[in-house]
């Protein structure tokens, strides 16, 4: 069965500093890997997509099949930073059903 | 283009009330999804539709009904809701094929007393 771990409910970093916001998966096959951000009220937006291999709003995010991790970094956070974070993963299966993990509550201190 | 659009934003319920969620996308994307966001617990699919005609559960399907109208709309139905429904819908669509993200609307808040 496919699981998606955020181990970090909340992560407070002040401003200007690096934030890593971890993601671990397990999946037997050849997962396909996702960064979503909801800002405060607002609907779910794509942040990454691990094919794309992109930075978008200066966030990165590599895929790490040995580790199983699909970690988001940032250089230097930024306050418009502050959001929810999910981290999902797709498995094929289904209409290609997306699982979440339970996300993790990003605040930039400024 | 609005993408994914989701009628009502908000509403409160009575326990055992009936009520179905609304939702249509403009994209002429095939499949169509409803997931409920719980704190703590992210967001868990209650039912897709891979396609016009076809639905299936997801992860938490129980309490809930759903229609595929047609391409463009996929409805949730709760027939006699329940205080542990309260929670937040979103719907979400997405082309077919791989590595297609989902879009999502901008969601329903509901409210069961």
């Amino acid at each position: 069965a496919q699981r998606v771990t955020q181990p970090e409910k909340l992560l407070s970093v002040f401003k200007g500093a690096p934030v890593e916001l971890k993601c671990n998966y397990s999946y037997s096959g050849s997962p396909e890997l996702f960064w979503y951000v909801q800002y405060s009220r607002q609907r779910l937006q794509l942040l990454l997509r691990h094919i794309s291999r992109e930075s978008i709003k200066g966030f990165t995010a590599d895929l790490n099949k040995g580790e199983t991790s699909f970690h988001l970094k940032k250089p230097f956070a930024q306050e418009e930073d502050s959001a929810m974070y999910y981290c999902a993963l797709s498995t094929f299966t289904g209409a290609n059903n997306l699982f979440f993990g339970t996300g993790t509550r990003l605040t930039v201190i400024p | 283009n609005a993408g994914v659009t989701q009628t009502p934003k908000f509403q409160v319920l009575k326990t055992g009330q009936s009520m179905t969620l609304q939702c249509a996308q403009d994209m002429n994307h095939n499949s169509m999804y409803w997931y409920r966001q719980d704190p703590g617990m992210g967001l868990r699919l209650i039912y897709y539709s891979a396609s016009e005609g076809t639905t299936d559960k997801g992860e938490v399907p129980n309490g809930y009904n759903v229609s595929r109208l047609n391409k463009r709309e996929f409805s949730l139905r709760l027939e006699s809701a329940a205080p542990s429904q309260t929670s937040v819908y979103f719907c979400a669509s997405r082309f077919p094929g791989t590595n297609q993200p989902q879009h999502f609307g901008d969601g329903t808040r509901l409210s069961i007393l």
